[in-house]
């Protein structure tokens, strides 16, 4: 049964500062994977999605990396923004028409 | 497109009542599942449908909770009778089986039973 796990449970930056965060998963031959923002008493928001090829992905400021071998992908926040607050979710699809398993998120706080 | 559309948005109800929470899919997704989200547990699947049809509802946490997809446009989640431990948030995504592809979420239910 896969597995996400999500390190850390929270995390507090200044302003300005480069950040990664971290996802495993316990079986590698997944599908797809998917990070994910949730900002307070909102829903999920997709921030990108890494196809089982695939070795990263790129939007703005957010690169999303993954490693199939070992079971991990980090999601790396260039110049963190006090905007970027929220929890930040990854689920991985293990295939095309099976559910995402989420990892329980971390939290980001980003102090102007 | 308009997205995954869930209402209501929010339900207050008294213990005991029936609940109904609705989905809208996005339109040519096949797939369909419904998460509930708690603090203590995060997110949990509770059913998933492929074409309409319900694959695994395993989450599904007793027999009071039943859901359903009569078309490829629309998906019930009922809860009846309600009890308080059944507060929580739950979500609609929807999705199509493709590699490239990822779930698209709803807003949301916030359910609270009093």
């Amino acid at each position: 049964k896969q597995e996400v796990t999500q390190i850390p449970a929270a995390l507090s930056v200044p302003e300005g500062e480069n950040l990664v965060l971290n996802c495993s998963f316990t079986d590698s031959a997944i599908y797809n994977l998917q990070w994910f923002r949730q900002d307070p008493g909102k829903g999920l928001t997709s921030l990108l999605l890494i196809q089982s090829s695939q070795r990263e992905q790129t939007s703005g400021r957010l690169n999303a990396s993954l490693d199939k071998s070992s079971g991990r992908s980090t999601l790396y926040i260039a110049a963190s923004q006090p905007g970027d607050s929220a929890t930040y979710l990854c689920a991985v699809r293990d295939s095309g028409n099976t559910p995402l398993v989420f990892g329980k998120g971390t939290r980001l706080s980003v102090i102007a | 497109d308009a997205g995954v559309i869930q209402s209501p948005r929010h339900e207050v109800t008294e213990m005991g009542q029936e609940v109904t929470l609705r989905c809208k899919p996005i339109s040519g997704h096949n797939s369909l599942f419904w998460y509930r989200q708690t603090m203590m547990r995060g997110l949990e699947l509770l059913i998933y449908f492929n074409n309409n049809v319900p694959i695994d509802d395993s989450g599904m946490p007793e027999d009071r909770f039943s859901a359903k997809m009569p078309n490829a446009s629309f998906s019930t989640l009922k809860i009846q009778p309600s009890e308080p431990r059944d507060s929580a948030v739950y979500f609609c995504a929807s999705s199509m089986g493709r590699r490239n592809y990822g779930y698209t979420f709803g807003s949301g239910t916030r359910l609270t039973v009093v």
